[in-house]
């Protein structure tokens, strides 16, 4: 059974940098026929995709998030990672990472939140 | 502002059927294929259907999605307390929106 577990500070600063790793466990994330990444959802609305890496290694993102957001493996550690720059208080959501094919994501992480304020 | 359109509430009651709704534009559902997603509050977004009317394992058949043009509709019927939950269509977006896009979500009482 494929597992997802996101990971990160639950805190950060704005301005600042917030980075989470999503560890995979029951599939490689260097297979070549899913793609993996990551959704967030602030609280009390709705979900919002943020990028996520295709199985050729190539990552891709959503046009609003692009210029801030930057997905990438660990295929040594079998994990997903994401950086997300230059975050303000509308960053606050929970962050989950996806297995997906064309948008059909079979298995999600538990998500975590992720708060942005000083 | 959400991709995707759909109504923020419905209801019904138990047994009875409910649809709700999710309008997209040709670049979207018009092009690709829907999904929609079940979320329980606290808890991660489930695989409800796929590719606009198949159910993965272990959905009841009493879910069911369609799709026309560029709408798609998810009907449940037999409504059962248990279905109260957080609704979200998706579709992957060939405009420069996408690729992966999703409806607001519908939040769905039953009564």
């Amino acid at each position: 059974q494929v597992q997802l577990q996101e990971s990160g500070p639950g805190l950060v600063k704005p301005s600042e940098t917030l980075s989470l790793t999503c560890a995979v466990s029951g599939d490689s994330i260097s297979g070549t026929t899913y793609n993996w990444g990551w959704i967030r959802q602030p609280p009390g609305e709705g979900l919002e995709w943020i990028g996520s890496m295709n199985y050729n290694g190539s990552p891709y993102y959503n046009p609003s998030l692009k210029r801030r957001a930057t997905v990438s493996v660990d295929t040594s550690k079998n994990q997903l990672s994401l950086d997300l720059r230059s975050v303000t208080a509308a960053d606050t959501a929970v962050y989950y990472c996806v297995r997906h094919h064309l948008g059909i994501a079979h298995f999600w992480g538990q998500g975590t939140l992720v708060t942005v304020s000083s | 502002q959400s991709v995707l359109t759909q109504p923020p509430s419905a209801s019904g009651a138990p047994g009875q059927r409910v649809t709700i709704s999710c309008s997209g534009t040709r670049s979207n559902i018009g092009s690709n294929t829907v999904n929609w997603y079940q979320q329980f509050p606290g808890a991660a977004p489930k695989l409800l259907i796929f590719a606009n009317n198949q159910r993965p394992s272990g959905v009841p058949d009493r879910f069911s999605g369609s799709k026309s043009g560029t709408s798609a509709s998810l009907a449940i019927t037999g409504l059962q307390s248990d279905d109260e939950a957080d609704y979200y269509c998706a579709a992957w977006d060939d405009s420069l929106n996408g690729p992966w896009v999703f409806g607001g979500g519908t939040k769905l009482t039953v009564l």
